[in-house]
């Protein structure tokens, strides 16, 4: 599974949008990419994915850059409940079989 | 989405004794979970993957005699913390693969205290 970086921590203000950025330069063709995120002593919760194509549901939004190596998720009103740790993770999503390689993630904390 | 859950969701236990942690998969059926582990302050690491019916595989540097796995069923799989030690203190979370849904689901965690 291709390698992904991401800040170690950012800052919001409640009510405005929270946009986490993650780069994967060396994704695959056929490597997706998931973002779970940890709120504190909580297992981890699944957000979105995408492919190539941006991507949106009720939690959030994924904007994937053309040349796929790398993404942003956006929270569009971040809400205290928000605070978090956010993991982009990147692989083959036929591979479910396989494990979630997690990184250091970036720290949310969004501020009233 | 599915739920997985654990019990128990925090446990405190003296040095030398064993520990069972579960983690059953609710509202589907499981071929494969993860144990994962977690200290303070860092990120998620695999312990092991589990597929029902067969022996656990462990990742590099996690004793298998030390943490015993059993996945006899499509809905549990028990890690068991054999002769614990305060360094095993930590956040062990476990995760389900939903096959149907192609996606993985995680519980939400066992606090594991060791005096």
């Amino acid at each position: 599974d291709a390698k992904t970086t991401q800040p170690p921590s950012m800052d919001c203000a409640e009510g405005r949008a929270a946009n986490l950025p993650c780069n994967h330069s060396t994704i695959s063709g056929n490597e997706y990419v998931y973002w779970y995120r940890q709120i504190h002593s909580q297992g981890p919760q699944y957000i979105i994915h995408g492919l190539k194509n941006n991507e949106t549901n009720e939690m959030a939004s994924l904007i994937i850059t053309e040349d796929r190596k790398s993404s942003t998720l956006i929270l569009p009103h971040a809400t205290l409940r928000d605070t978090a740790v956010y993991y982009c993770i990147v692989r083959v999503a036929n591979n479910a079989g396989n494990m979630l390689t997690f990184g250091g993630g970036t720290r949310l904390m969004v501020k009233p | 989405g599915a739920v997985v859950s654990q019990h128990p969701s925090w446990v405190i236990c003296k040095s030398g004794t064993s520990v069972k942690i579960e983690c059953r998969s609710l509202d589907f059926q499981a071929t494969t979970m993860f144990w994962y582990r977690q200290f303070p302050k860092q990120s998620l690491m695999l312990m092991a993957t589990s597929n029902e019916g067969s022996k656990a595989t462990y990742e590099q540097g996690v004793e298998k005699d030390k943490f015993l796995i059993n996945h006899a069923s499509l809905t549990l799989s028990t890690l068991t913390v054999t002769s614990a030690h305060p360094e095993d203190s930590s956040f062990y979370i476990c995760s389900a693969r939903d096959g149907g849904a192609n996606q993985q689901f995680f519980g939400p965690g066992t606090r594991l205290t060791v005096l």
